[in-house]
C-alpha cells in the first residue's frame, strides 16, 4: 500500500515549457485535489476531482488543467509555465465524504526559469 | 466566502509548556475541522478532525481541539510541548474540497 506517491519530487522548467505532474493513489478513494504551497500563503487549491470524470476548479487554476480518467490518476498539466508557477505542489486524496480527512503525497518542487 | 484565519503566523514556546494555536473560519454552514502538521520538507500528516457530536476531539501526538460553533473557532491545544512537536500547523475546513489557513510555525526552546 503506497499511498499517494506523486512524480516527479523536483522538476526545472523553462519559461513557456509545459509538463505534467503525476498523482496516483492505491486507496481507492473517490477525492482527489491538487495544491500549491507557498511561503506565508498556506496551501491553496488548484483543481479538485470527486470521482473519475468529474473535476473542479478550485481557488487558483489559472495556467493549469486536470483530468480524472481513473479513480487512481490524477493528473496535472502546466500548459505554458510561468516564473509565478514556482511552487511546492501536493496531489492529496480521500474517500468519499472527508470523513477520514485527506492523504498527501509527498510534493514535487517545481522551478520555472 | 469560504475562508480559514490563523491569526499567528509564528509561535515560539519553551518545552513543556502549554500550547494554544488559534483558527477561525467562516463557511455557509458547519464544516469538517482538521488540523494538520508538516514538518520541514515533508508533506502533511492529518493530526485531528471534527465532524459532529463532542466538541472536544482528540488526537495524535497527544493533540485536541475545542470546537466552538458560536465563535467559529476550531483551536488545537497539546498541554506539554515536546521539541519534536516544532513544524507548521495547519487548520482546514470543507467537505468535498479543503480550504486550508496559511499556518503557524511552531518553534520549540529547550
Amino acid at each position: 500500500n503506497a499511498g499517494v506517491t506523486q512524480t516527479p519530487k523536483f522538476q526545472v522548467l523553462k519559461t513557456g515549457q509545459s509538463m505534467t505532474l503525476q498523482c496516483a493513489q492505491d486507496m481507492n478513494h473517490e477525492y482527489m485535489s491538487w495544491y500549491r504551497q507557498d511561503p506565508g500563503m498556506g496551501l491553496r487549491l488548484i483543481h479538485y476531482s470527486v470521482g473519475a470524470g468529474i473535476t473542479d476548479q478550485g481557488e487558483v487554476p489559472n495556467g493549469y488543467n486536470v483530468s480524472r480518467s481513473t479513480t487512481e490518476d490524477f493528473p496535472l498539466r502546466l500548459l505554458s509555465a510561468a516564473p509565478s508557477q514556482t511552487s511546492v505542489y501536493f496531489c492529496a486524496s480521500s474517500p468519499q465524504g472527508q470523513t477520514y480527512g485527506y492523504t498527501f503525497g509527498s510534493g514535487t518542487r517545481l522551478t520555472v526559469v | 466566502a469560504q475562508s480559514v484565519t490563523q491569526p499567528d503566523i509564528h509561535i515560539t514556546v519553551s518545552e513543556g509548556a502549554s500550547l494554544e494555536l488559534r483558527c477561525n473560519y467562516s463557511y455557509g454552514a458547519t464544516p469538517y475541522l482538521f488540523w494538520y502538521v508538516q514538518s520541514p520538507g515533508q508533506g502533511l500528516q492529518l493530526l485531528l478532525k471534527y465532524f459532529s457530536g463532542d466538541t472536544l476531539v482528540q488526537g495524535i501526538k497527544g493533540f485536541e481541539a475545542e470546537f466552538k460553533r458560536s465563535q467559529s473557532s476550531f483551536n488545537l491545544r497539546k498541554p506539554s510541548v515536546h521539541w519534536s512537536d516544532a513544524a507548521e500547523y495547519f487548520c482546514a475546513v470543507g467537505y468535498d474540497k479543503l480550504i486550508f489557513g496559511t499556518g503557524t510555525r511552531l518553534q520549540v526552546f529547550p
